[in-house]
This record gives C-alpha cells, structure tokens and sequence, in this order.
C-alpha cells in the first residue's frame, strides 16, 4: 500500500512554543488532511486542503493553527503557540477517489 | 453533524475466536473505511467499504448503505489482532472529512 510518512514521530515542546509538523504525501494525491486523537479518544478532523487552500476546517481548528504545502510536495501544520492541550496524536492523511491513506502520526507532548 | 457508534466498546477474546464489530451511522454516507490502530498508535487502512462486501484474508466487512450500518468480521484471531477498530464515515452531499466513530477496543489473549 502506498505510504504517507510523517516527521518526527515524536515532538516535545514546551507550552507557548511554536512547533511545526510535517507530511510527505503521496505523489498524486490532490486532498491532505490533518487529524488530531487526544489520548485513549477518538480521531478528530482539524483540516483539508485541496488546490492550495482550506477547504474545510474544524472548529478545533482556530487561529493558532495553520497549514501550507511550501514546496509543492510537503505539507505541513503548524501551531504557533502551543498549549498543554495541545498534546495528542497528529495523523496527516492524504486521498484520491474517496479513499484516505494515514500517515504514521507525530506524537506531540508538550511540557 | 453525522454521528457514528461502534460496538461493543471493548472486546476481549481467546486466540482463534471470531468476532464481529459493528458501526452504525445516522445518515448518508459517501464513503466509510475501517481502520486497526496498532498498540504504537499507527492508523492502518482494512477496508474501503461506502456499500457492498470485501474480504482480505481473515478479515471481511459488510456495509449495508440504506440501512446504515457497516459490520467487520475477524476469524481466527491472532494476538496481532489487538488494538482499537475504527470505522470512519465521509458524509455525503458535502464535506470531504471523516467523521470518526468511538472504537472497538479488542484484545486478543493467547
């Protein structure tokens, strides 16, 4: 199966920090999107992207957080300043005809 | 907002048991996918399965799109088998994210 990696695996950050994650997703995927799982909850939708733009976002999704492809292949999501409850699992995922692909996820803990 | 429940919530089995999982969802889908999340916390793609019935293995799912419900089967459990099953639902007529259910925590003993 195609893969969508994710770096770091893991981030630790202290609180008011800006921390910035990263995706590689497959060559020809046109929709990224970025989730969040708090620990032992389920995966909640922050954002897609689609054509260079926001398509739809969350309402988790406020203006500490922000997304761009800067190079055309990478995609990234940044949170400017981070908080304590900003520590979950981020999952990027990619899609092409209905069907989304996980990326491996950043675990981020901030202190 | 679409909501989507799975059951049971935990599920504990002896290795070589069958099982089954089930998510419901309340209304139209566009899409829906099952997904294994492994005890590192990896999201792994099993099914894409908006209607009809697949089979990959000791696995298989079944949705059953007018009547809302989506069913993943697992035969002969394997220890491997453990970690959380979630089914993910695209809604249809707009939005293009999933709507993610609970999860089936299942736990597979030797």
């Amino acid at each position: 199966e195609p893969e969508v990696t994710q770096t770091p695996s893991h981030q630790v950050t202290q609180m008011g920090q800006e921390v910035i994650l990263r995706c590689v997703p497959i060559s020809n995927h046109l929709y990224f999107y970025w989730y969040r799982q708090i620990l032992g909850q389920k995966v909640e939708f922050l954002v897609s992207f689609y054509n260079n733009e926001i398509s739809e976002k969350s309402e988790i999704f406020d203006d500490q957080f922000s997304v761009e492809r800067p190079d055309g292949s990478n995609f990234t999501l940044k949170i400017r300043s981070t908080k304590l409850e900003d520590s979950a699992m981020y999952f990027c995922a990619t899609g092409v005809k209905n069907i989304q692909y996980f990326g491996a996820g950043t675990r981020l803990s901030v202190l | 907002g679409i909501q989507v429940e799975q059951s049971p919530p935990d599920l504990i089995l002896q290795e070589g048991a069958n099982s089954t999982l089930r998510c419901n969802f309340s209304d139209s889908v566009n899409n829906l996918q099952w997904f294994h999340q492994n005890p590192w916390g990896q999201l792994i793609n099993l099914f894409y399965i908006p209607s009809g019935t697949k089979q990959n293995g000791r696995l298989s799912a079944t949705t059953v799109a007018t009547e809302r419900y989506s069913l993943l089967y697992i035969s002969s459990s394997q220890t491997t088998d453990s970690g959380v099953y979630f089914c993910a639902v695209e809604r249809d007529l707009g939005g293009q994210n999933f709507v993610f259910g609970p999860g089936t925590r299942l736990s597979v003993l030797p």
